[in-house]
């Protein structure tokens, strides 16, 4: 079975630094994609950054980016520049490829502080 | 367009009472998620829908909890009798039903109930 990693329970920053929230997964599969999401305070979670596997480069959306290291199962989000609306949890997530379900395996999520 | 949208956004009922969780997709998706994140840990899977069909629900917890999509439009997830293992946040995601290729597409959440069992 898959599984996603969030060590770290809790983060700051200071506003337009650069923080990295760590995730790590098992799988034994090759193809499956894996997600930011973010959970601001009103509680709709927002997808952030996905990235294929099969997919050597990183994904960048703006101010954030991955570095996916595919060998090592870790899939890190760098935030840029922080801001402070990016404030909010945020959770890795694992979906297979494969799957005819396309469920998502999250991980315990991070909470961001954003300091002015 | 409406995004996901997930009643009521927050209930607290007393141990052994019956609940009803409901949640409207976005328009024109099959797919339809429901989700649990109990206080403090991660959130699990719960089951998915293809339209009104089950397509797993490897994830549900136990018999006391329901979950129908009639005509393949909004769920209803049914918790009863409700136990205080029961509290927590509740989500509901939609997508599109991709057919071909790499199927499923990007996940929408609903802003999710919060369930307190007392």
């Amino acid at each position: 079975a898959q599984t996603v990693t969030q060590s770290q329970p809790e983060m700051s920053v200071q506003e337009a630094e650069t923080v990295t929230l760590s995730c790590t997964y098992d799988t034994s599969e090759s193809d499956y994609y894996l997600f930011w999401y973010k959970q601001p305070p009103s509680r709709q979670m927002i997808l952030v950054i996905r990235q294929e596997a099969y997919k050597q480069q990183n994904a960048t959306e703006n101010r954030f980016s991955v570095n996916f290291q595919k060998a090592a199962k870790s899939f890190s989000l760098k935030i840029s520049d922080s801001q402070l609306g990016d404030a909010a949890m945020y959770f890795c997530a694992y979906r297979s490829a494969k799957s005819n379900t396309g469920k998502l395996i999250f991980g315990q999520g991070t909470t961001l502080q954003v300091k002015p | 367009e409406a995004g996901v949208t997930q009643f009521p956004s927050h209930s607290v009922i007393e141990k052994g009472q019956t609940v009803t969780l409901r949640c409207d997709p976005i328009s024109g998706h099959d797919n339809l998620y429901w989700y649990r994140r109990v206080m403090g840990k991660e959130i699990k899977f719960l089951l998915h829908f293809v339209k009104e069909s089950k397509q797993d629900e490897s994830g549900m917890p136990n018999n006391r909890f329901l979950a129908e999509r009639t005509g393949g439009t909004y769920s209803t997830l049914k918790v009863q009798p409700a136990e205080l293992e029961d509290s927590g946040v509740y989500f509901c995601a939609s997508s599109l039903l991709r057919t071909g290729g790499r199927r499923n597409t990007e996940a929408f959440f609903g802003q999710g109930t919060r369930l307190t069992v007392v």
